[in-house]
């Protein structure tokens, strides 16, 4: 069962351009998500992330989205760069009793930003 | 500043054989995972650790052991290997829990054959 499901295996904009990555979730004790990014044969690297009591964070040309009524975030990258191309991955976590030790990982989203 | 170091890079293993993956961080971070992503999928969490002695079952623990003696390293065990455990494995350490960002070592391609 995928708790955190990205339906979009690939996606391919022009630089210069806005790259907007989804991210599903079913799990409603979620209450706090992440962005990853994977160049190839390199681990991944955290991006942003967002706690369930905001609905929006920016870092630079990186924006998260979060609307928790549909339990869905994605990710806005403004302007898009080639060297942005990689796997992104969304990640959540449910903070239980305080703590919260397991993030559950989306499948990825292969994103190509052409010249 | 190494961060988290995985070795080897690479195997091949023959069914049936063992092997430990090594982790090691230099970060003091008190949080250590060990993940695995198979083709297409996302990252399935195997073990983790948040402490030096304590280590608990994550998503797909079967195949697998750990251990935690320090905490700079967290080794993971594969007792008898089978094709299914073909995937890359990523150690990962947080300073806390999982709701901070982890870092990731670089990975481990395993092939069983």
């Amino acid at each position: 069962d995928q708790q955190v499901k990205q339906n979009s295996p690939s996606l391919s904009v022009q630089e210069g351009r806005i790259s907007i990555l989804n991210c599903d979730y079913t799990n409603s004790m979620f209450d706090y998500f992440l962005w990853y990014k994977k160049y190839p044969a390199e681990g991944p690297t955290f991006l942003i992330s967002i706690s369930s009591i905001k609905d929006k964070n920016e870092d630079g040309r990186f924006t998260v989205f979060l609307n928790k009524s549909a339990k869905h975030l994605s990710l806005h990258i403004v302007p898009s760069q080639p060297g942005d191309s990689a796997v992104y991955f969304c990640a959540a976590s449910a903070t239980d009793g305080g703590a919260t030790n397991k993030l559950i990982f989306g499948t990825g989203t292969l994103l190509a930003v052409q010249p | 500043n190494a961060g988290v170091t995985q070795t080897p890079k690479f195997r091949i293993l023959k069914i049936g054989q063992s092997m430990t993956l090594q982790c090691a961080q230099d970060m003091n971070h008190n949080y250590m995972y060990w993940y695995r992503q198979d083709p297409g999928m996302g990252l399935k969490l195997i073990y983790y650790s948040v402490g030096a002695g304590i280590t608990d079952k994550g998503e797909v623990p079967n195949g697998y052991n750990v251990s935690r003696s320090t905490t700079e390293d967290f080794p993971l065990r594969l007792e008898l290997a089978a094709p299914s455990q073909t995937s890359v494995y990523f150690c990962a350490s947080s300073y806390g829990a999982a709701s901070e960002k982890l870092f990731f070592g670089s990975g481990t391609q395993l092939s069983v054959l």
